[in-house]
């Protein structure tokens, strides 16, 4: 199953309301999964099940989506947002991530 | 606390084979499966494959490019999951990660990720 992110690349400033659309090249349920990743460190988990936030992931991070198409939006962008988004497909193997989305400062 | 440690990354020509580890700590290893995904430098993420518990007969799956090539296996008594990649190209110069999953259908995720290992294959 292909992963289509969109944009690749987002300049943002600190306050603003932030989109990323994860599209699946077949339906996959809820069996999507978001991740956030800064440079040098391993990806963090941020929602799963499609809309279902990780324990201890700020609100403002809200999933949304099901079937093929899936976004993340990010409510008011904080300074320790700007990074690289991913959306992970655990429907089917082999699993698939998203090309990827860079969150950066405008 | 759950602890992922990945080692055995290095420099490694092509054609050449390289054996990396996963040492984990703080849950019970030989009930739950372990996959490892990698990243080349700048791109995204990829995953490359996993095994299964016991339970479930140590089943193992791959990435289309990794696949014929690389084998994961475990070693259950010493809380090890290791990925041997053999025929290494150029193309698996990455940083390769082990991960844990928790939850199952579509609550399935990688919660834990350990720090990484740097494999590169060049001439």
């Amino acid at each position: 199953t292909q992963l289509t992110q969109s944009p690749s690349f987002l300049s943002a400033s600190v306050g603003d309301r932030v989109t990323i659309t994860c599209r699946a090249s077949q339906g996959i349920g809820s069996a999507l999964v978001w991740y956030q990743q800064k440079p040098g460190k391993a990806p963090k988990l941020l929602i799963y099940g499609a809309s279902t936030l990780q324990s201890g992931v700020p609100s403002r991070f809200r999933g949304s989506g099901s079937g093929t198409d899936f976004t993340v939006t990010i409510s008011s962008l904080q300074p320790e947002d700007f990074a690289t988004y991913y959306c992970q497909q655990v429907k089917n193997y082999p699993l698939t991530f998203g090309g990827g989305t860079k969150v950066e400062i405008k | 606390e759950v602890q992922l440690v990945e080692s055995g990354g290095g420099l490694v020509q092509p054609g050449e084979s390289l054996k990396l580890a996963c040492e984990a700590s703080g849950f019970p290893f030989s009930g739950s499966s372990m996959h490892w995904v990698r990243q080349a430098s700048g791109k995204g993420l990829e995953w490359v494959g996993r095994i299964r518990n016991e339970a479930n007969s140590f089943a193992t799956a791959y990435g289309a490019s990794v696949k014929g090539r690389f084998t994961i296996s475990r070693d259950d008594s010493q809380n090890t999951a290791y990925l041997q990649m053999n025929s290494l190209e150029t193309e698996d110069t990455a940083i390769y990660y082990c991960t844990l999953p928790e939850g199952g259908g579509d609550s399935f995720k990688f919660n834990y990720w350990g720090q990484g290992t740097r494999v590169t294959v060049s001439s």
